[in-house]
């Protein structure tokens, strides 16, 4: 089986860093994926990472540690429309488990 | 390309009524998943596909069923609707070799009464 935690929320003002972290325990880990969620809205995804180290993508980036079992999104420039909430999800073969997803606010 | 696509959008029922919810995509994705959506609990796998003909239970498949008798259809049934069916329900698909990239159709917003 598979589990993973994120923190429940995190605010931020705009313009600012911010980092959401993801640890997980699984059985056959694949990578890991980030997925973005507006309110009323459907999952989007973001990133996956199959390997160690850091990919980037415009203002967001991923990072995946394999040997502490541990990942993050890293979202730059933060700006209004970033307030949302964003889940980890690792997938074991093709079938994935999500985190329970971290709520972002970004303040003015 | 609409992507994936779900019907209904809302839907309210009585306990114990059945219904059928429609999931489409036109990706040609070999993959495809139903998820149900519940305050504070994440996306949770009900059931999923890995090809026409083929269904298999997921973490939470109680009540529920599925049919994918075409590629493109994926079908999530309930025989007789409870109130903690109440939820929002997710069809997602994605292909064998971009497993994790999964893409979710716009959800049903179910109410059991």
């Amino acid at each position: 089986g598979q589990s993973l935690e994120q923190p429940s929320e995190v605010t931020a003002v705009e313009g600012a860093i911010v980092q959401i972290n993801c640890t997980y325990q699984t059985s056959g880990f694949y990578g890991l994926s980030w997925y973005q969620q507006h309110d009323g809205g459907a999952p989007t995804f973001l990133s996956y990472n199959a390997l160690d180290g850091l990919e980037e993508t415009g203002r967001f980036s991923s990072f995946l540690s394999r040997s502490d079992s541990y990942g993050y999104l890293l979202l730059q420039e933060l700006q209004m429309k970033d307030s949302a909430s964003y889940f980890c999800a690792s997938g074991g073969s093709y079938i994935p488990t999500f985190g329970r997803g971290t709520s972002l606010i970004v303040h003015p | 390309n609409a992507g994936v696509t779900q019907t209904p959008k809302f839907r309210v029922l009585k306990t114990g009524q059945s219904m059928t919810l429609l999931c489409a995509q036109d990706m040609n994705h070999e993959y495809m998943y139903w998820y149900r959506q519940d305050p504070g609990m994440g996306l949770r796998l009900i059931h999923y596909s890995v090809g026409e003909g083929t269904t298999a239970k997921g973490e939470v498949p109680d009540g529920y069923n599925v049919s994918r008798l075409k590629k493109q259809n994926f079908l999530l049934g309930l025989e007789s609707a409870a109130p903690s069916q109440t939820s929002v329900y997710f069809c997602a698909s994605s292909s064998p070799d971009q497993a994790d990239t999964q893409y979710f159709g716009p959800g049903t917003r179910l109410t059991v009464l």
